[in-house]
């Protein structure tokens, strides 16, 4: 079956730079995506990695090493508004099937 | 951004009736549709895959005779928690896949919570 695993909670200073991990086990994997939510609110989508290596967008960065199973979402100059669920999710098959992962719970603090 | 609009927001009903909530993409057709539910303080849970056309795979554990779903056309999918119970309170989700929009892109309706009384 598969698996995605996130650290549950992390806490970060205000302009700091905080790095969340994801760890998956799965068979047919397609790429690894992740996604903000808010309390009350439905997911948004942050970044994608198919390829091995970074991908830079703004702010965030999302790193994917498919040997590993392993990948992360960098946020840099954290803003209080990031302050948020964030999910790490494969998408295996193309869009055939697409799971999050355990999410991890971001608190920025002044 | 693709727009996805689930409707009802919120809702309540008594333990034994039926719900139906709708899920449509309004400027796009979605040939996939996933439907999710959600606790507090959890992750999404694969409920479906909803496919236009054809039946929807159910994940491991999910009822597909108490959680029925349609997706009759390219721009609705359906989920109908038939004989609801307390225990089927929760968030449902769906979600839809654009194939011309950027790679790994899911777009979420806003959810439905449901009570049951």
């Amino acid at each position: 079956g598969q698996s995605l695993e996130q650290p549950s909670e992390v806490t970060a200073v205000e302009g700091a730079i905080v790095q969340i991990n994801c760890t998956y086990q799965t068979s047919g994997f397609y790429g690894l995506s992740w996604y903000q939510q808010h309390d009350g609110g439905a997911p948004t989508f942050l970044s994608y990695n198919a390829l091995d290596g970074l991908e830079e967008t703004g702010r965030f960065s999302s790193f994917l090493s498919r040997s590993d199973s392993y990948g992360y979402l960098l946020l840099q100059e954290l803003q209080m508004k990031d302050s948020a669920s964030y999910f790490c999710a494969v998408m295996e098959g193309g869009y055939q099937k697409v799971t999050f992962g355990t999410g991890t719970k971001l608190q920025v603090i002044p | 951004g693709a727009v996805v609009s689930q409707h009802p927001s919120w809702v309540i009903c008594k333990s034994g009736t039926s719900v139906k909530i709708e899920c449509r993409s309004l400027d796009f057709q979605a040939t996939t549709m996933f439907w999710y539910r959600q606790f507090p303080k959890q992750s999404l849970m694969l409920m479906a895959t909803s496919n236009e056309g054809s039946k929807a795979t159910y994940e491991q554990g999910v009822e597909k005779d108490k959680f029925l779903i349609n997706h009759a056309s390219l721009t609705l999918s359906t989920l109908t928690v038939t004989s609801a119970h307390p225990e089927d309170s929760s968030f449902y989700i769906c979600s839809a896949s654009k194939t011309s929009g950027r790679s790994g892109e899911l777009f979420f309706g806003e959810g439905s919570r449901l009570t049951v009384l």
